[in-house]
């Protein structure tokens, strides 16, 4: 069955780069698009930037030059880093599968920018 | 980017009640909407897209309408495990942009 699963460091340092993968199973990568989107605690939801099957990729432009996503396809991975973290980069980071609409979410991986 | 303004923020509804959640975008977005329900502590489930395609598994209870840059979500009799936290999104243009969520909870 289709599986995505974030994972990374749960505490980063102000002005360090956050690395986070994103594993996924069940589908490929070079058939579906894994994007990223972000949650402050409580609160809505931010996308991020995407892999498209092909390899292109695009971002959103509120994190432009701060992102940056690739992937692995003989590891079924996306891996999404940014830089320059600040303490609003706190919250919980998920990778989803879109087939048109996001139909498949990881678990996410929460994040705490500090000190 | 695409402004999605979901309303209300939050209501109550009693066992077995219809519920209407509304969204709206600040331009025609040609039915390119879906919504999602998200428990705490869990990701985002989605239950409708393309505006009023029901997702595979999702209860029939569940209906999506709408066109243009208006759409809702109804929820035709409420049940217990209906509580949670509803988002719209967008999927026309990047970058893809979701409403601020409505929570529902049971009365």
């Amino acid at each position: 069955q289709v599986q995505l699963k974030e994972s990374g460091p749960g505490l980063v340092q102000p002005s360090q780069t956050l690395s986070l993968t994103c594993t996924v199973s069940g589908f490929s990568l070079t058939s579906y698009s894994v994007h990223w989107v972000r949650q402050h605690s409580g609160k809505s939801l931010e996308w991020m930037g995407r892999m498209w099957s092909d390899g292109d990729t695009s971002y959103n432009s509120a994190f432009t030059s701060r992102l940056s996503i690739s992937r692995d396809t003989s590891k079924s991975q996306v891996f999404l880093k940014m830089n320059s973290l600040q303490t609003e980069d706190t919250g919980t980071y998920y990778c989803a599968r879109n087939n048109g609409y996001f139909d498949f979410w990881g678990p996410g991986t929460m994040v705490t920018v500090s000190s | 980017d695409i402004q999605m303004t979901q309303s209300p923020a939050s209501l109550s509804a009693s066992l077995g009640e219809t519920v209407t959640i509304q969204c709206r975008a600040s331009e025609d977005i040609y039915s390119g909407l879906a919504w999602y329900q998200q428990k705490p502590g869990k990701s985002p489930q989605l239950l409708i897209y393309g505006a009023s395609s029901l997702q595979d598994g999702v209860p029939s209870r569940f209906s999506g309408s709408g066109s243009g840059t208006q759409y809702s979500l109804k929820i035709s009799s409420m049940q217990t495990e209906d509580e949670g936290v509803y988002f719209c999104q967008q999927g026309l243009k990047y970058p893809y942009t979701f409403g601020a969520g409505t929570k529902l909870e049971l009365k």
